[in-house]
């Protein structure tokens, strides 16, 4: 098996930076994923390929990978930005696939 | 419109069986890779399964290697999971979802409720 692992919690005040990380033995062989997931609502991809932002998402939101950790950094946060949060990789063969245990951003 | 389609809630009981199903429209449903995600109450995401465009490769999470198979009847632009010998831990919402390659997950199912219980 293969895991990701996050911090469980991170909190910012509002306008202030967030940033998430995300650690995997495989991050430097394969892409990585950043969802948001608000309470009662399906997850949102708002990262793809370790730093691409999909249409629609805030330019405030970004990614970046270094060695085995990836990093979702959330810039000026709004008080809309305040869900949780999971990477979402695969180990180094590509067929075992799975999700950090999420990271609850709290907003001041 | 681009969507997944989940049939409805189930309760069954421990060691029961059941399948779940997903319907695409609004796109080409063979061209895509496909996952299940699961999530239990109050819990995180946890990735269950992946079938391959034409259902040639199948991968499965840990936890249900052995008493769960994804299929796909691309005539039908659908996507199963069959689940056997449940435990009440497999109690969760659990999501049908696009693989669009090495852009990620772009559309997920609206989810169905499985809850294993006597």
């Amino acid at each position: 098996s293969y895991e990701m692992t996050q911090p469980p919690s991170v909190s910012v005040s509002p306008g202030q930076t967030a940033r998430i990380t995300c650690s995997g033995d495989a991050v430097p062989k394969q892409f990585s994923f950043w969802y948001q997931q608000r309470p009662g609502q399906a997850p949102l991809l708002v990262i793809y390929k370790d730093s691409q932002r999909p249409s629609g998402i805030p330019e405030r939101f970004s990614g970046s990978s270094s060695g085995t950790t990836v990093t979702l950094t959330i810039s000026g946060v709004q008080a809309e930005d305040e869900a949780d949060y999971y990477c979402h990789s695969a180990d180094s063969s590509g067929t075992y696939w799975v999700f950090g245990g999420g990271t609850k951003l709290t907003v001041l | 419109e681009v969507k997944l389609m989940q049939s409805g809630g189930v309760v069954v009981q421990p060691g029961g069986s059941l399948r779940l199903s997903c319907a695409a429209s609004g796109f080409t449903f063979d061209d895509y890779a496909m996952h299940w995600v699961r999530q239990a109450p109050g819990k995180g995401l946890e990735w269950v399964s992946l079938i391959n465009w034409n259902g040639a490769n199948t991968y499965y999470g840990d936890s249900v290697k052995g008493r769960f198979t994804v299929s796909r009847d691309n005539s039908k632009n659908s996507l199963y999971l069959n689940m056997n010998s449940l435990r009440p831990e497999d109690t969760a919402l659990y999501y049908c979802a696009k693989l669009a390659g090495h852009d990620g997950i772009d559309i997920w199912g609206q989810g169905t409720m499985v809850t294993v219980s006597s």
